[in-house]
């Protein structure tokens, strides 16, 4: 079945530049969008954007600024920089596969297993 | 940025039903379709409901949902100790350039 592998550093300082990469296996990658969500400790689920094989992205309004992704098709992977980290952007970061292409925006899964990110200052 | 409102709390006792609600706009669940979540503490979401109401393969259909204008509900019906959990609502804004937004979450403690 698909399975979802991010990793990335886990300690940052603040001002420091987040970097995951997710690696996609057991399924197709050309077809679907890729995505990035974050959950801070004890709060809610925050998306923070998507890409799509292509490259095109969409981000949060909230976060576009600092967020770059990219993609690779060859090797099925997908990566997340997020620029000048501070305190607040301390959270388990997760990729996801999104929606298929050209269907119905809001279908998340399989789930990377996380990764959380300390920032501290 | 936007979000989909949702009670903080909700709670019953095994075999009842518990309801959560999810607010939105015209410009998010009013136009798009809202998806649901479950979420066990230090695990991703699973996914429960899709397009207002439906449900994927595997969850039991003591799950259902709805939607009407820009507010979306969840039912859990036949209560369960294993449907103990975090629940968020999803759904797509068609502000700005676009872009997911999710509820705030609803703890669901069964008694």
């Amino acid at each position: 079945q698909v399975q979802l592998q991010q990793w990335g550093a886990g300690v940052l300082r603040s001002s420091e530049t987040l970097s995951l990469t997710c690696a996609v296996s057991g399924g197709p990658f050309n077809t679907y969008n890729w995505t990035w969500i974050r959950q801070a400790p004890g709060k809610g689920l925050e998306w923070i954007g998507e890409i799509n094989p292509s490259g095109t992205t969409s981000s949060s309004p909230s976060l576009k600024s600092r967020v770059t992704m990219s993609v690779d098709t060859s090797k099925k992977q997908f990566s997340l920089k997020m620029t000048t980290m501070t305190g607040a952007d301390t959270a388990v970061y997760y990729c996801a596969r999104g929606s298929a292409s050209g269907s119905y925006r809001g279908w998340f899964g399989p789930w990377g297993q996380g990764t959380l990110v300390t920032v501290s200052s | 940025q936007s979000v989909l409102t949702q009670p903080p709390s909700a709670s019953g006792t095994p075999g009842q039903t518990v309801t959560i609600s999810c607010s939105g706009s015209i410009s998010n669940i009013g136009n798009n379709y809202v998806y649901w979540y479950q979420q066990f503490p230090a695990t991703a979401p699973r996914l429960v409901i899709y397009r207002n109401t439906d449900r994927p393969s595997g969850v039991p259909d003591r799950f259902s949902a709805s939607k009407s204008g820009t507010s979306a509900s969840l039912a859990i019906s036949g209560l369960r100790s294993e449907d103990e959990a975090d629940y968020y609502c999803v759904t797509w804004d068609d502000s700005l350039s676009g872009f997911y937004v999710f509820g705030t979450g609803t703890k669901v403690t069964v008694l």
